[in-house]
């Protein structure tokens, strides 16, 4: 089963922050917190990962939460091709494993 | 830039039949990974490879899916006598693990082949 709970659905307007929630209080200290994204009929795609300090790339960042409890991916500036369900996954850094998806959050960008 | 690439891209069948996915993982990558995702759900975990070598597969992958990478390169997901919740699509990803270095979770996904069982 996924370690992670997100909101099933959220708006955002065009251009403004995007601010997408996932709790994983269940997390252990050598596990990492993934994000994913899925635009409709397209694979999965790789945004950013992080284990306990904030990360930022050309994409997204990503607010972890001191207690690694909770973190947050922020779109800076929505577009309507950000429209996609995002997927947090936590996972054992190191681990021969798989990613274990759940049913993400299906992020609506509007005009 | 090649991406992971895979054939069929769409595939209708009928109740009974077998049929045969393939992927091609980026060249460099040593790992290849198999899921499934039906509609409304995120993707599920079915197999993954490093090298040829299978080293894990889920309980998803009844005795009637069969999964091979015979020289470490391209992939086959055989499903045999197909049944209607069989119709899902079916998502390759693959990885580089380096030795001796963390994995860090970078899968890079295909766009999928949708099967159809009617």
């Amino acid at each position: 089963d996924a370690k992670t709970t997100q909101p099933t659905s959220m708006d955002c307007a065009e251009g403004r922050a995007a601010n997408l929630p996932c709790n994983h209080s269940t997390i252990s200290g050598n596990e990492y917190v993934y994000w994913y994204r899925q635009i409709h009929s397209q694979g999965p795609q790789y945004i950013i990962h992080g284990l306990k300090n904030n990360e930022t790339n050309e994409m997204a960042s990503l607010i972890i939460t001191e207690d690694r409890k909770s973190s947050t991916l922020i779109l800076p500036h929505a577009t309507l091709r950000d429209t996609a369900v995002y997927y947090c996954i936590v996972r054992e850094g190191g681990s021969q494993g798989n990613l274990i998806f759940g049913k993400g959050t299906k992020l609506s960008v509007k005009p | 830039d090649t991406g992971v690439s895979q054939n069929p891209r769409h595939k209708i069948t009928k109740r009974g039949q077998n049929v045969t996915f393939r992927c091609d993982p980026i060249s460099e990558h040593n790992r290849l990974y198999w899921y499934r995702q039906t509609l409304g759900q995120g993707p599920e975990f079915l197999t993954y490879f490093q090298n040829e070598a299978q080293l894990e597969k889920s309980r998803l992958l009844s005795d009637r899916f069969s999964a091979e990478r015979p020289k470490g390169s391209f992939s086959t997901l055989e499903i045999q006598r197909t049944e209607q919740g069989d119709s899902a699509m079916y998502l390759c990803a693959s990885s580089y693990k380096r030795g001796g270095i963390r994995d860090l979770g970078e899968l890079f996904f295909g766009e999928g082949s949708r099967l159809t069982v009617l």
